[in-house]
């Protein structure tokens, strides 16, 4: 199957700092990439969509300024965490599928993000 | 909109015992169904899948049936193990279709205890 990498597995910083979370497709494009936040113990909340070249669509409840999405790349997206919080600490898991995926849906392992 | 219905958990089980999770699902048109595990502190990992009614899908040991008449697609494994524990995703998904992200179920917790 295809494989779907995340960077970091975990990080931890400072409130009011800023996080930068990658999302990469390692042997296939993907035309889509999605970015789903997971609270302790429960289901994944889809967070925003994101097409290659084109501005995320935001779930409704999501700060599209406080979770920066950029989708540069057919292989590459990243969700950077803007001045961070203790409430934003969670685990982010992206996820990608394209044509050569078939269109199913890969995950990375997700990041594991901790704010002090 | 189209929604995803799991047995709520945890389920604690004995080793070697028969595993049912229950999952029903609404949906618009004619989608495909998976499950998903994860292990704790990992990710996703797709255990198994069905793209149409009737398929049966399997994996280390695990199976489901696309049912379209009940709308459902119940994972089940004659005989678990500890290293089943995990919590267990059941999600629906339209395949060739770029923008549509997977619908998740809740999730359901297994502990399979020796």
């Amino acid at each position: 199957g295809a494989v779907v990498s995340q960077h970091p597995s975990w990080v931890i910083c400072k409130s009011g700092t800023s996080v930068k979370i990658e999302c990469r497709s390692l042997d296939f494009q993907a035309t889509t990439m999605f970015w789903y936040r997971q609270f302790p113990k429960q289901s994944l909340m889809l967070m925003a969509t994101s097409n290659e070249g084109s501005k995320a669509t935001y779930e409704q409840g999501v700060e599209k300024d406080k979770f920066l999405i950029n989708h540069a790349s057919l292989t590459l997206s990243t969700l950077t965490v803007t001045s961070a919080h203790p409430e934003d600490s969670s685990f982010y898991i992206c996820s990608a599928k394209g044509r050569e995926s078939d269109y199913e849906q890969f995950f990375g392992p997700g990041t594991r993000l901790t704010v002090l | 909109g189209d929604s995803v219905t799991q047995m709520e958990g945890p389920v604690t089980l004995s080793e070697e015992a028969f595993l049912t999770i229950n999952c029903t699902y609404t949906a618009t048109g004619y989608p495909s169904l998976f499950w998903y595990v994860q292990y704790p502190g990992e990710g996703l990992q797709l255990l198994l899948k069905a793209t149409k009614a009737d398929d049966k899908g399997s994996n280390k040991g695990f199976e489901a049936t696309y049912r379209k008449e009940t709308t459902s697609f119940h994972l089940e494994k004659g005989s678990v193990q500890v290293s089943d524990s995990a919590v267990y995703f059941c999600a629906l998904s339209y395949l060739n279709s770029g923008n549509t992200p997977l619908v998740f179920g809740k999730g359901t917790r297994l502990s399979v205890i020796a």
